[in-house]
């Protein structure tokens, strides 16, 4: 089967940093995706690792440890509108390569 | 493309009643996906379709639950009957092909049963 594990809260404050951590058990690994879901709106893909090293797209980065089955979300130059919860996703090769969710991490962003 | 559609946004049905989701998949996207979203439970994979045809719905947490794919634009989830702890946001996602990186989801069904 397939789980994943990462904080349920992460605070930070606006400007800052901050590494949201992703640790998951696959049977068959194909990918570990991000997506953010602000409240009572619809997961937004973020971004996406299939191979080991960091992935950069503007202010976010997600980073990818085959070996470790460890990923993050790495969030920069923080704001306010960054305030949502994140999910990671992995994705199995067997099933048929269906993806499933972590159960998020609630970020709240402060002045 | 105007991405996922799902319908209706909001549902309030009495306990019993047969309720019926829709949702059309992005336009050339040929896997297709059904989540469930509660607090409790977090987002929970229900079925997952690949070219019309269901590979896993080993989520499905009972017989009340039942899905279709008549064609490549068109899925349905229906609850009957249906019961209060039914209630959840019920959202579709889509992807083009196995190896798609990016699944799009609907803005959700919202379905409330009292």
């Amino acid at each position: 089967g397939q789980s994943l594990e990462q904080p349920s809260e992460v605070t930070a404050v606006e400007g800052a940093i901050v590494q949201i951590n992703c640790t998951y058990q696959t049977s068959g690994f194909y990918g570990l995706s991000w997506y953010q879901q602000h409240d009572g709106g619809a997961p937004t893909f973020l971004s996406y690792n299939a191979l080991d090293g960091l992935e950069e797209t503007g202010r976010f980065s997600s980073f990818l440890s085959r070996s470790d089955s460890y990923g993050y979300l790495l969030l920069q130059e923080l704001q306010m509108k960054d305030s949502a919860s994140y999910f990671c996703a992995v994705r199995g090769n067997t099933g048929g390569f269906k993806t499933i969710f972590g159960a998020g991490t609630r970020l709240f962003v402060k002045a | 493309d105007a991405g996922v559609i799902q319908s209706p946004r909001h549902e309030v049905t009495e306990m019993g009643q047969e309720v019926t989701l829709r949702c059309k998949p992005i336009s050339g996207h040929n896997s297709l996906f059904w989540y469930r979203q509660t607090m409790m439970r977090g987002l929970e994979l229900l079925i997952y379709f690949n070219n019309n045809v269901p590979i896993d719905d080993s989520g499905m947490p009972e017989d009340r639950f039942s899905a279709k794919m008549p064609n490549a634009s068109f899925s349905t989830l229906k609850i009957q009957p249906s019961e209060p702890r039914d209630s959840a946001v019920y959202f579709c996602a889509s992807r083009q092909g196995a190896a798609g990186t990016e699944a799009f989801f609907g803005q959700g069904t919202r379905l409330t049963v009292v």
